[in-house]
Order: C-alpha cells, then structure tokens, then sequence
C-alpha cells in the first residue's frame, strides 16, 4: 500500500470508552502530523512529530495523547473523550517539519462521540 | 483577527470559466504557501505550492503570490465540473516553524 493509511475510517465511541487511531506513511517520511478537522472550522494542527520526536503540542487536551513509535507509524490515543470532539481526524506526513516541505494527508478517521 | 483568510463561498463559475480563488495571511514572516483541494467527505490533495512573489503555473492552474499584500490566489482555467471542491489555502513559516495554518477553505460549484 502507498501513501498514508489510516484505522480505522469510521469510529463511534462513548465518552468512556478509550480508542486508538492509527495512521501509517508509506513515503519514507520523517515527519507526522495530527489534524483534527470540525465541520465549519479550518483545518487545525494538533501534533508534530520529526524523526519520532514530539515538535509541537497545540494546547491539545489531554484527553488526546500522541504516540510515535517510529518514523513510519502515529498513533493517537483517546480516552473520555467529549462529543464536541467529534471530528474528522487526519493524519499527514512531509520529508521533514520544515516550512517548504509538502504535507500528504491519509484518508482520515471519521469519528463521532456520543 | 484570523490568521488565514478565505472566502468560504460558494463559487459558481462556469464550465470552461476561469475560477479565482483568492486567501490573505496575517502573518508577515510567512515562508511557504499551498493550495489543497479537498473532496467532500475526503482527505485534502496538494494542488500546487508557491514560495517565492509572482505567478507559478501547472497545466491549467496558476498560483499567484503578493507577499507585500499578504495575498495569495489560486486561478483554475477551462473550470470543469470534477473541480467542484473546496479549496483550502495553507501558509507555513514565519512564526510558527513548520506548522501549516489552514484558511477555512471556499467552496468552488463548477455548472455545466
């Protein structure tokens, strides 16, 4: 498979329940991204990882915890989460974390919280 | 003040039309810019990038960059209905190294 993946696609999850979201770059990659996309709302940046080290945090809760155990794989980890997180997730990589470097976005994981 | 502006739209344009699309940044230390066009119900796509001031063209899109306006466009020429989508402009540098601040994307109706 190319590219960037994500799992699952879809989730639906009670504000209990804790869930992980995987996302995997096919492209050699050094750098991973979260985004988390709300209807009506821009695009916003969650994490940074270069080289499986955490670059930026974006005053995410802490109910959202990143994993990245290798370049090549991303996790994020969520637990008593609240419906207003409902969202689309996205994963992205780029060849580093520099500001020239073109980001590539997986398909997403669609996620409702109930 | 947001830091990166678009007009959320729609835009209805015309098969064969040329379509502009056009986004503003606050930040005036900003390096890199992207336009990514995203499918509803899919994941974003690159469409083109632009660093330096001026045009920069791709088979029928062109990319324009004002860095003393803090403006960026996108032209898409000969429009057709498979570019009904929403664009999305995204600006990185500057202040914030490395992370990519996306504008809240216009919509683009291309009609038959």
């Amino acid at each position: 498979e190319t590219g960037v993946t994500q799992t699952p696609r879809h989730l639906v999850m009670g504000m209990t329940n804790k869930k992980s979201l995987k996302c995997e770059q096919h492209l050699g990659h050094n750098a991973m991204y979260w985004y988390k996309q709300s209807a009506k709302k821009p695009l916003e940046l969650m994490f940074v990882y270069s080289l499986e080290e955490r670059v930026e945090n974006n005053s995410v809760p802490s109910r959202f915890s990143p994993e990245c155990p290798n370049s090549s794989h991303l996790f994020l980890h969520l637990h008593t989460l609240q419906p207003e997180d409902s969202a689309l997730y996205l994963c992205a990589s780029s060849r580093s974390h520099r500001v020239e470097e073109t980001q590539y976005f997986g398909p997403g994981t669609r996620l409702l919280v109930l | 003040q947001k830091e990166v502006e678009q007009n959320s739209g729609p835009l209805s344009v015309p098969e064969g039309a040329i379509a502009s699309l056009n986004c503003t940044y606050s930040d005036r230390g900003s390096q890199s810019f992207f336009w990514y066009r995203q499918y509803s119900g899919k994941s974003p796509e690159l469409i083109m990038f632009i660093y330096s001031n001026g045009d920069k063209e791709d088979g029928r899109f062109t990319a324009q960059l004002n860095k003393a306006s803090q403006y960026v466009s996108l032209l898409i020429r000969d429009s057709q209905p498979s570019d009904s989508a929403t664009y999305l402009c995204a600006v990185s540098g500057g202040t914030s190294y490395g992370k990519l601040t996306f504008g809240q994307g216009t919509i683009l109706t291309v009609h038959p």
